[in-house]
């Protein structure tokens, strides 16, 4: 039971164009997100987050936004750099169960020249 | 300041052997948390650790056990290795168990043959 959903596995944008990665979940109990990006051979790395009581979070080039009705969420990244290629992770979790964060499968994005 | 360090960071064992694996977290933070990373799948929740005793656990088998020491490190410990525990093995620290913000290390790469 996927709790939490990345149904584009891969991403392909150019060099200064938006990057907008997407992420469902089922789980109603869900109410703080993240986004994690993660490098071969690295953990993954903290980018943002958003509480359930927000419905946008902007932190410089990254902007996250939760659709609660639609329990969704997106990552916006303006202007997509070629350093911004990785795997970018959608997680979820839940107050009272901080610790444990449920994480979707992932999606790869290419930033090309 | 040094981020989460674990080690080793590759491992290879074969089945039916027993591997141990060590985490230190940030300075200051006292919570440690155990993910599985299959290859093609997200992080997945196994333990967390805070001031010694277990505060939440995943659904892993009995084989798969932890411990945190009083300097806030902790090991994951995995006895009777199967092939399907063969995947990067991630920890993760916070400031406190309730905190929603997580920051990984670089991993430990087990393959069981």
């Amino acid at each position: 039971d996927q709790q939490v959903k990345q149904n584009s596995p891969s991403l392909s944008v150019q060099e200064g164009r938006i990057s907008i990665l997407n992420c469902d979940y089922t789980n109603s109990m869900f109410d703080y997100f993240l986004w994690y990006k993660k490098y071969p051979a690295e953990g993954p790395t903290f980018l943002i987050s958003i509480s359930s009581i927000k419905d946008k979070n902007e932190d410089g080039r990254f902007t996250v936004f939760l659709n609660k009705s639609a329990k969704h969420l997106s990552l916006h990244i303006v202007p997509s750099q070629p350093g911004d290629s990785a795997v970018y992770f959608c997680a979820a979790t839940s107050t009272g169960t901080a610790s444990k964060l449920t994480f979707g499968t992932g999606t790869r994005l290419q930033v090309t020249l | 300041d040094a981020g989460v360090t674990q080690s080793p960071t590759h491992l290879i064992k074969t089945r039916g052997q027993h591997v141990t694996l060590r985490c230190s977290p940030i300075s200051g933070h006292k919570s440690v948390s155990w993910y599985q990373q299959v290859l093609g799948q997200g992080p997945q929740f196994i333990f967390q650790y805070y001031e010694k005793e277990e505060r939440g656990r995943g659904n892993f088998p009995d084989r798969f056990s932890a411990r945190q020491f009083p300097n806030y490190s902790s090991e994951l410990n995995v006895n009777a290795l199967l092939l399907g525990d063969s995947a990067l093995y991630l920890c993760a620290s916070s400031l406190r168990p309730d905190s929603e913000t997580q920051y990984f290390g670089p991993g430990t790469r087990l393959l069981v043959l």
